[in-house]
């Protein structure tokens, strides 16, 4: 398995501009989570989905972030319009729910900087 | 509500040596513990969990964990460390009831020495 695939891995965009991150779950997981690293924050997480469906995204810091999951290999995570301080490295992660299971596969991550 | 700490930001060791990095959780119910291991430019790795039975979880790299239930604790250890072993390591816990969300410690930078 090629385990979870984000794109782009490394993404520079000017203020103001529109940022979408996608992610490739693995296949098979029913739950896809999308979390945020920063030096000051650590890791937060931003929404997770269960079967396509978004279940919480408390997480998700204002309006300008949306996230979609259209399918179950497939999610975007979109900025817009974008500010320095979402410069950060995103991750999504998938897991499968099953009693010996739970545990988080991440991907490689996406590191984003908003000049 | 649920809640990880990770009391220390760094914690260095020689190799060789036995290395110890702590947690502490707060969460309601039986909690779902796990520990990962994120390398740098990398994502994070799954390293260990514990969901029920035996409390001394084995793991991946050599790694274990204790459950402590009265002290609220999860502590990873590695007998002997490795100077590959130095990355940022991560505790989570999970309530087995309600929401599926994962509460992430701050991390615990390890660094083994030769």
């Amino acid at each position: 398995d090629a385990g979870v695939i984000q794109s782009p891995r490394h993404e520079v965009t000017e203020m103001g501009q529109e940022v979408t991150l996608r992610c490739k779950p693995i296949s098979g997981h029913d739950y896809l989570f999308w979390y945020r690293q920063t030096m000051m924050r650590g890791l937060e997480l931003l929404i997770y989905f269960n079967n396509n469906v978004p279940i919480d995204d408390s997480g998700m810091p204002e309006d300008r972030f949306s996230a979609k999951m259209p399918n179950a290999s497939f999610s975007t995570l979109k900025i817009q319009p974008s500010e320095p301080r979402d410069s950060a490295v995103y991750f999504c992660a998938s897991s499968f729910s099953t009693e010996s299971s739970y545990e988080q596969y991440f991907g490689p991550g996406t590191r984003l900087t908003v000049t | 509500a649920q809640s990880v700490a990770q009391p220390e930001d760094q914690v260095n060791v020689a190799e060789g040596n036995p290395l110890t990095v702590k947690c502490t959780y707060s969460v309601s119910g039986n909690p779902y513990l796990f520990w990962y291991v994120q390398y740098p430019n990398r994502g994070l790795q799954f390293l260990l969990k514990y969901i029920t039975g035996d409390n001394l979880v084995k793991g991946s790299y050599g790694f274990e964990a204790e459950f402590n239930k009265s002290q609220t604790s999860f502590h990873l250890k590695k007998p002997s460390a490795l100077v590959s072993d130095s990355a940022l390591y991560f505790c989570a816990v999970r309530s087995p009831s309600g929401t599926y969300k994962y509460i992430f410690g701050t991390g615990t930078r390890l660094k083994v020495l030769a």
